[in-house]
């Protein structure tokens, strides 16, 4: 089945350095997604790609969809105490609604 | 918007009781909601899929006997752990979307189930 590599499995970095994470897969993916995850809590949608190439940003976030559509990356920059958490890329393949999620990305910031 | 709730946020119950997790969807109809759990420092492992009004998809290796999930509203999708065992406890999670296209998951903040 599908399977989404995500890296780095973890970052300790200090207040205000920027952050990359990727997500690859061997699949095609029509979606791409990334959600931040808190301790004890669900998931929280970050940013959503539909289209490939696609370069969308949110505040200091910023993740684009691959051309190849086997790819994504998030960017975080000038991070801050409260970007602390578990980052999860999800992917949606043509025609299913549910998704694949990678190994998550742990983020500990040094202030 | 894309509000979802889950209730419990934490259950401790004796092995062979069964517990019943709800997840509401506040402010949308959810016609699609799936049920997941996580264990610890692990991703998200989805269990089923339930569309409203019909029989949930379960994930290989799911047992639907043993987590029986019914989705009888635009609202609301409900998990039951029967008869649970200590190896059942984790975190569960659902996420609701809507429409057939690519709507974006929207998840609750979880569940999580201590079985003793």
């Amino acid at each position: 089945g599908q399977q989404l590599n995500q890296s780095p499995q973890s970052m300790f970095i200090q207040e205000g350095e920027d952050v990359s994470m990727n997500c690859t897969s061997s699949s095609i993916f029509n979606t791409w997604l990334w959600y931040k995850q808190d301790p004890g809590e669900g998931p929280v949608l970050l940013i959503a790609l539909y289209k490939a190439g696609e370069l969308t940003s949110n505040g200091r976030l910023t993740a684009q969809f691959g051309i190849t559509r086997k790819d994504s990356f998030l960017n975080i920059s000038a991070s801050i105490p409260s970007d602390v958490g578990i980052y999860f890329c999800a992917g949606q393949v043509q025609g299913a609604q549910k998704l694949v999620f990678g190994q998550g990305t742990r983020l500990t910031i040094n202030p | 918007g894309a509000v979802v709730s889950q209730h419990p946020s934490w259950v401790i119950c004796k092995s062979g009781t069964s517990v019943k997790i709800e997840c509401r969807s506040l402010d949308f109809q959810a016609t699609t909601m799936f049920w997941y759990r996580q264990f610890p420092k692990q991703s998200l492992m989805l269990m089923a899929t339930s569309n409203e009004g019909s029989k949930a998809t379960y994930e290989q290796g799911v047992e639907k006997d043993k987590f029986l999930i019914n989705h009888a509203s635009l609202t609301l999708s409900t998990l039951t752990v029967t008869s649970a065992h200590p190896e059942d406890s984790s975190f569960y999670i659902c996420s609701a979307t809507w429409g057939q296209g690519y709507q974006p998951q929207h998840f609750g903040d979880g569940t999580r189930l201590s079985i003793l």
